[in-house]
C-alpha cells in the first residue's frame, strides 16, 4: 500500500537557519507533490506544488526539490524566522486523480 | 480569495446523536473532500464528491455518510455519533491547478 513518511514528527531549528523538511513515499508513482502549512486547530494552506518532470520549485524563502528516483521531495525555508513555526505537511496526488495522499506532517520550531 | 467555510469551529455531541457537518465553497469548484485529523494519523479521507449528487468512498468512510445537493456545499453526516468519531474535520474543495483550499475546521467532541 502507499506511504508517506515525513521525516520526523518534530524538528527544532536556530532562527537565520536553513530549515528543511523531508517527505519520502514507497509504492507510489505521484504525477506532483504538495507542501502545505498548518497552524495549530487551523486548516492547511497550500504553500507549493512541484511536478514529476520538475526538479526544483521556488517561492519566496521557500524551495522544493523532487526527485522521483530516490522517491523524496525536500521543503527548505530559508532565513527561518520564528512565525515559520509550524507543522508542514507534504501531499502525493496521481495522474487523472483528484485524490491527495497526505504525510502526517513534521512540526516546525523555530527558536529565536 | 477562495473560502471554504465550514459551520462550526467547536461542537459537543453525545453518543447516538446524527451529526451534520456542513462545508461551503465560493469558488465553483468541482471536487470536495471530507477529512479528519487525529494525532499521531495524520489527514485521513473520509469521503470525496466530484460533481453534484456524485459521491465516493474514501479510507475511512464507515460511519459517516455525505450529500451534495449543490455545487457549492458539500455535508457530512454522522449517522449515529460515537466517541471515537471525537475528531478534528476538515473541508476542502480543489482548485484548477490541483491545490486543496481547507475549511477553518471543526473540532468535534462526542460524549
Amino acid at each position: 500500500s502507499q506511504k508517506i513518511e515525513q521525516n520526523s514528527e518534530a524538528l527544532n531549528i536556530q532562527e537565520g537557519k536553513t530549515a528543511t523538511l523531508t517527505c519520502n513515499y514507497t509504492n507510489y508513482s505521484p504525477a506532483y507533490l504538495q507542501w502545505y502549512r498548518q497552524d495549530p486547530g487551523r486548516g492547511p494552506v497550500f504553500l507549493l506544488l512541484i511536478r514529476e518532470n520538475e526538479k526544483e520549485k521556488r517561492k519566496e524563502r521557500l524551495k522544493v526539490t523532487f526527485d522521483t528516483t530516490l522517491k523524496q521531495s525536500l521543503f527548505h525555508i530559508t532565513a527561518s524566522q520564528p512565525a515559520d513555526s509550524a507543522t508542514y505537511l507534504c501531499a502525493l496526488g496521481g495522474a487523472g486523480s483528484y485524490q491527495l495522499t497526505f504525510g502526517k506532517g513534521t512540526k516546525l520550531s523555530v527558536i529565536p | 480569495d477562495v473560502k471554504v467555510t465550514q459551520s462550526s469551529r467547536y461542537l459537543v455531541k453525545r453518543t447516538g446523536e446524527k451529526v451534520f457537518l456542513e462545508c461551503v465553497q465560493d469558488m465553483d469548484h468541482e471536487n470536495m473532500f471530507w477529512y479528519r485529523q487525529d494525532p499521531g494519523l495524520g489527514l485521513r479521507l473520509i469521503y470525496f464528491s466530484y460533481d453534484v449528487k456524485m459521491k465516493e468512498k474514501g479510507d475511512i468512510p464507515e460511519g459517516y455518510s455525505v450529500s451534495r445537493e449543490k455545487k457549492e456545499r458539500f455535508s457530512l453526516i454522522l449517522e449515529s455519533a460515537s466517541t471515537n468519531q471525537t475528531s478534528m474535520y476538515l473541508c476542502a474543495s480543489l482548485g484548477p491547478h490541483t491545490e486543496a483550499f481547507f475549511g477553518q475546521g471543526t473540532r468535534l467532541t462526542v460524549v
